[in-house]
């Protein structure tokens, strides 16, 4: 089936520093990407919407210059927490739609990231 | 406002029993629903779906959810639990047309052997 890579799985930073997280579809091209936020025992909640070739999509209350989207290619889209603190620590999904699927869709997930800000 | 509730945070049973996890959602229009599980160390992976037709839909490893408009509920069950089964399932709703899935909080299923 359908791949979706995620790196790195976890990554602990200082206070201030960006952090950038990797979301690669090995053997599919992915239009659409999503990010998602996860705290414990809380539910997926949705970021942003990652389009290849324009701007993403976020969501409300989500600060765009928080977190960064890009989405270059039709297999990588990549989110940066700038300048992190520790209530941006949590863990982070992302998701792949494969291009031309429609009625039969269903989303790829990576493995997620654990963003631990000190 | 669009939400999905899954009532069970946590359930435990033993091999052999039957299942059946709430799903009940809050969506103005045509939706899609949807069941994902993730199992120990592994990435979320779709367990079933629902987009129209027979409101009563099997999936994989033998589970099956039943889409009951009314109730605005996708209820999953099995009727007979493996210990492979322990994981996080997640209840999901996609308004028809988008590509904006809402999450439910997930439940966590251990199965005891």
């Amino acid at each position: 089936g359908a791949v979706v890579s995620q790196h790195p799985s976890w990554v602990i930073c200082k206070s201030g520093t960006s952090v950038k997280i990797e979301c690669r579809s090995l053997d599919f091209q992915a239009t659409t990407m999503f990010w998602y936020r996860q705290f414990p025992k809380q539910s997926l909640m949705l970021m942003a919407t990652s389009n290849e070739g324009s701007k993403a999509t976020y969501e409300q209350g989500v600060e765009k210059d928080k977190f960064l989207i890009n989405h270059a290619s039709l297999t990588l889209s990549t989110l940066t927490v700038t300048s992190a603190h520790p209530e941006d620590s949590s863990f982070y999904i992302c998701s792949a739609r494969e291009t031309g699927m429609a009625t039969n869709e269903k989303l790829f997930f990576g493995s997620g990231t654990q963003l631990s800000v000190l | 406002a669009q939400s999905v509730s899954q009532h069970n945070h946590h359930v435990i049973l033993s091999e052999a029993a039957s299942l059946e996890l709430g799903c009940n959602y809050s969506y103005g229009g045509t939706v899609n629903l949807f069941w994902y599980v993730q199992y120990p160390g592994q990435h979320l992976q779709l367990l079933l779906k629902y987009f129209s037709g027979d409101p009563l839909v099997k999936g994989i490893k033998g589970f099956e959810a039943e889409f009951i408009k009314s109730k605005f509920s996708f209820n999953l069950r099995k009727p007979s639990v493996q210990w492979s089964d322990t994981a996080e399932y997640f209840c999901a709703v996609r308004g028809s047309g988008t590509y904006k899935y809402i999450f439910g909080t997930g439940t966590r299923l251990k199965v005891l052997a």
